[in-house]
């Protein structure tokens, strides 16, 4: 049983080309993460919703748009990629908001050529 | 501004010792601390957090914490190293003004030597 699982687990693909990643946690929890890790290992936060609520948005390209269709879903996706956007990006979900454990899929290692 | 610092890039310990993985922090009102481990290819894993009472804080594979204020500081301890411990180790803190944010800190590669 996947707590939180992402799709797809690589990604490669051409500079210029739109992308989707999705998230989907099985853990009842309200609140979801999108994190990017940087090719130095640092974790940076990008967005979260609560309850399909954005309440976190970081100053993150317009390129990158999060959809919370549901509060067990937290999907990516990004346009016109480039190069800068090669990462990992985890998702994590959490009981609620405000300091609670929070809970990471595996990853999504996203590769712009 | 809120802020997490791992000075030590790697720490390299031999199994059966101790180990200490350092962390401070910088946040607004009262600290939530919290320690993840992330193993190769794997997202990362909750270790412990630390939010109020007791400055020991024990976690998940023998792993615990200490919360200092006057240091601002939340090492991560274990008192006997294994192999299997070998990871990246992450120290985090809820932004003490805007709850719903948490900041990491660049992570510390923890080797265990047999």
């Amino acid at each position: 049983d996947t707590a939180v699982s992402q799709t797809p687990k690589y990604l490669v693909t051409q500079m210029g080309n739109d992308k989707s990643i999705k998230c989907e946690q099985n853990l009842g929890h309200d609140t979801m993460y999108w994190y990017k890790q940087d090719s130095k290992k640092f974790l940076k936060i990008m967005f979260s919703y609560n309850n399909k609520e954005l309440i976190i948005n970081e100053t993150v390209p317009n390129r990158f748009s999060p959809k919370s269709p549901d509060k067990a879903h937290l999907n990516l996706h990004i346009n016109s990629l480039e190069l800068g956007d090669s990462a990992v990006y985890f998702c994590a979900s959490s009981l609620r908001q405000g300091g609670e454990t929070q809970y990471f899929g595996p990853g999504t290692r996203l590769l712009v050529l | 501004a809120q802020s997490v610092a791992q000075p030590e890039d790697q720490v390299n310990v031999a199994e059966g010792n101790p180990l200490t993985v350092k962390c401070t922090y910088s946040v607004s009102g009262n600290p939530y601390l919290f320690w993840y481990v992330q193993y190769p290819n794997r997202g990362l894993q909750f270790l412990l957090k630390y939010i109020t009472g007791d400055n020991l804080v024990k976690g998940s594979y023998g792993f615990e914490a200490e919360f200092n204020k006057s240091q601002t500081s939340f090492h991560l301890k274990k008192p006997s190293a294994l192999v299997s411990d070998s990871a990246l180790y992450f120290c985090a803190v809820r932004d003490g003004d805007n709850f719903n944010k948490f900041y990491f800190g660049s992570g510390t590669k923890l080797n265990v030597k047999p």
